[in-house]
């Protein structure tokens, strides 16, 4: 079946414009992750979602990131004003359920340059 | 807090030798353990993971890890070494309780010679 999907897959914007990522997870998976992979950092992680839970926002660095996630499905994250410390690969992952040894599918990644 | 090390920016092997890329981790605790490889220009992708039970685990192309409670590691093992086998590696923990995170590694960037 299809796997993670994250749109677009790359994007460049100037400073101090917004910016809005999408991931569509896989059919049927209720956990959503999004990271943020930024040259020689590792993820970082940024926010999960679980079902109707509130989501755990506590890895989003700035009051300039907000998530949401519409109907269980699809996700969308929003840099506001962006800044060059933005730019970064962000990656989304699934995973079917709440279970904590679930296997997280990653999507592709969406290339953010922030000029 | 829990947290995950990757001592090795970089790993070089030759092809048909045995390689091993080091992680260690600190969680409260027993963790939940993975790891994922990034080939170039695609996305993560699920190798192994270590629930309970056998601290060998077998996972996807040949590759094995071997948790270590007591030197608190999970190193991750293939015996012949190939050259597709070149890519980013992550270590990954999950406690049991608290906290869904999942805490990364910085990556080991694995390179096998021909």
């Amino acid at each position: 079946g299809a796997g993670v999907s994250q749109s677009p897959s790359n994007k460049v914007t100037e400073k101090g414009k917004d910016v809005e990522l999408r991931c569509d997870p896989i059919s049927g998976h209720t956990a959503l992750y999004w990271y943020r992979q930024s040259l020689g950092q590792g993820l970082e992680f940024l926010i999960y979602f679980q079902g109707n839970s509130a989501p755990d926002k506590s890895g989003l660095p700035s009051d300039r990131f907000s998530a949401e996630r519409t109907g269980g499905s699809v996700s969308t994250l929003t840099i506001q004003r962006t800044q060059q410390e933005d730019s970064a690969v962000y990656l989304c992952a699934s995973s079917l359920a709440e279970a904590r040894w679930e296997t997280q599918y990653f999507g592709p990644g969406t290339r953010l340059l922030v000029l | 807090a829990q947290s995950v090390a990757q001592p090795e920016d970089q790993v070089n092997v030759a092809e048909g030798n045995p390689l091993t890329v080091k992680c260690t981790y600190s969680v409260s605790g027993n963790p939940y353990l993975f790891w994922y490889v990034q080939y170039p220009n695609r996305g993560l992708q699920f190798l192994l993971k270590y629930i309970t039970g056998d601290n060998l685990v077998k996972g996807s192309y040949g590759f094995e890890a071997e948790f270590n409670k007591s030197q608190t590691s999970f190193h991750l093992k293939k015996p012949s070494a190939l050259v597709s086998d070149s890519a980013l590696y992550f270590c990954a923990v999950r406690a049991l309780s608290g906290t869904y995170k999942y805490i990364f590694g910085t990556g080991t960037r694995l390179k096998v010679l021909a």
